[in-house]
């Protein structure tokens, strides 16, 4: 069974500050994707970055780098210069990929604040 | 390309009555996927299809749930009868070859309320 756990309900963020969002996950398969998304309160779920397991350098996109440590099955993603615009929900995900199956679990998000 | 369209964007509906939810996915992505999202649950996969298979229906909360894929471009959810603990936000999401490092694209949801 593959597990994601997201234990900040609720984080707050200076303007131009950087942030970190933590996931953890559990899973005894040694193939798999880590995924984070997106969803402001306008509901789409947008999909931010990704990580493979076998991936040796931490994934970066833009603002967005996801720090990747798999012995301690963490996934966190890291937001630098926070701005505004960046308040939303946040969603850790992962996806088993063994055997060409793709469920793909989600984690209860943190959600995100960015003060001014 | 549009994305992936959802209709309706909120439905309303008596208990008892049939919904059907639609959605069109990217054009060229084989892998339909049908999610759920409720405060209490969060995001919770349905179901999902392969080149209009159905491959993992194991998240369908009951018989009252049921999903289509008739042709590549274009996927049903039905409750029928609906019930008030069905209201949530459904998401319909597709991807090529399952995402690989790109993840899935989701649609803008359907929020449905059964009263």
């Amino acid at each position: 069974a593959q597990k994601i756990t997201q234990t900040q309900p609720g984080m707050f963020v200076q303007e131009k500050e950087a942030v970190t969002l933590d996931c953890t996950y559990d899973t005894s398969d040694q193939s798999y994707g880590l995924f984070w998304y997106k969803q402001p309160s306008s509901g789409e779920m947008i999909f931010l970055i990704y990580q493979g397991s076998y991936d040796e350098q931490n994934a970066t996109e833009g603002r967005y780098s996801l720090n990747f440590q798999k012995a301690r099955k963490s996934a966190n993603l890291v937001i630098s210069a926070s701005q505004l615009g960046d308040s939303a929900m946040y969603f850790c995900a992962m996806r088993l990929n063994s055997g060409g199956y793709q469920k793909v679990t989600f984690g209860i998000g943190t959600k995100l604040q960015v003060i001014p | 390309d549009a994305g992936v369209i959802q209709s309706p964007r909120h439905e309303v509906t008596e208990m008892g009555q049939e919904v059907t939810l639609r959605c069109k996915p990217i054009s060229g992505h084989d892998y339909l996927f049908w999610y759920r999202q409720t405060m209490m649950r969060g995001l919770e996969l349905l179901i999902y299809f392969n080149n209009n298979v159905p491959i993992d229906d194991s998240g369908m909360p009951e018989d009252r749930f049921s999903a289509k894929m008739p042709n590549a471009s274009f996927s049903t959810l039905k409750i029928q009868p609906s019930e008030p603990r069905d209201s949530a936000v459904y998401f319909c999401a597709s991807s090529e070859g399952g995402g690989g490092e790109y993840g899935y694209t989701f649609g803008s949801g359907t929020r449905l309320t059964v009263v």
